[in-house]
């Protein structure tokens, strides 16, 4: 079977910097999506990660191992708007197969 | 303006009463999916399409069906709906390749 892992909560204080693991064992593997998701609200796109290595993006970044089954989403300079639930998605097989993680919902504090 | 649309957002219906949810884009994409999102869950495909008349399971299909007739719908049917299909549902389009793009969910109890 499929299974992908994220810690269920996190907490951070403004201002500072959080980093969101993600651990998976699938079959077929083709990429992983990072989404963020308010609470009441559509998922939303932050970042692909189809090969080894970090990708940019403003203040978020993500990391893949392909090894090792892992990444992270890595959020700097945090708001308050960051709170949300953090989703890591990996594509199967076609590209278009998800499987999506439980989720880790994010609390920033002043 | 570029969206996924779902209707109805909220529908409270009672066991066995068939019903369909639909999903419109306007952003001629090819692959479209199914989403339902549960409390410990997170996010479940049900179907996916790649596109017209290409249509594939997901997850978590039992008990639901779908069609591609045309390129910009891609409606969920549940023919017999029972309560453990209490749940958010998510439609999504996207381009190969591509992020997915989330409509605003519908609501479903099934009572």
């Amino acid at each position: 079977g499929q299974n992908i892992d994220q810690p269920t909560e996190m907490t951070a204080t403004e201002g500072a910097i959080v980093q969101i693991n993600c651990t998976y064992q699938t079959s077929g593997f083709n990429g992983l999506f990072w989404y963020q998701q308010h609470a009441g609200e559509a998922p939303t796109f932050l970042s692909y990660n189809v090969l080894d290595g970090l990708e940019e993006k403003g203040r978020f970044s993500s990391f893949l191992s392909r090894s090792k089954g892992y990444s992270y989403l890595l959020l700097k300079e945090l708001q308050m708007k960051d709170s949300a639930s953090y989703l890591c998605a990996v594509t199967l097989g076609n590209g278009q197969n998800f499987v999506f993680g439980p989720g880790t919902r994010l609390s920033v504090l002043p | 303006e570029a969206q996924v649309t779902q209707n109805p957002r909220y529908l409270i219906t009672v066991t066995g009463k068939k019903l369909t949810v639909t999903c419109s884009q306007n952003m001629n994409h090819e692959y479209m999916s199914w989403y339902r999102q549960d409390p410990g869950l997170g996010l479940r495909q049900i179907y996916y399409s790649m596109n017209v008349e290409v249509t594939d399971k997901g997850d978590v299909p039992e008990g639901y069906k779908v069609s591609r007739k045309e390129k910009r719908n891609f409606p969920l049917i549940l023919e017999s709906p029972s309560p453990n299909q209490t749940s958010l549902y998510f439609c999504a389009s996207s381009i190969q390749g591509s992020e997915q793009f989330f409509g605003p969910g519908t609501r479903l109890t099934v009572l």
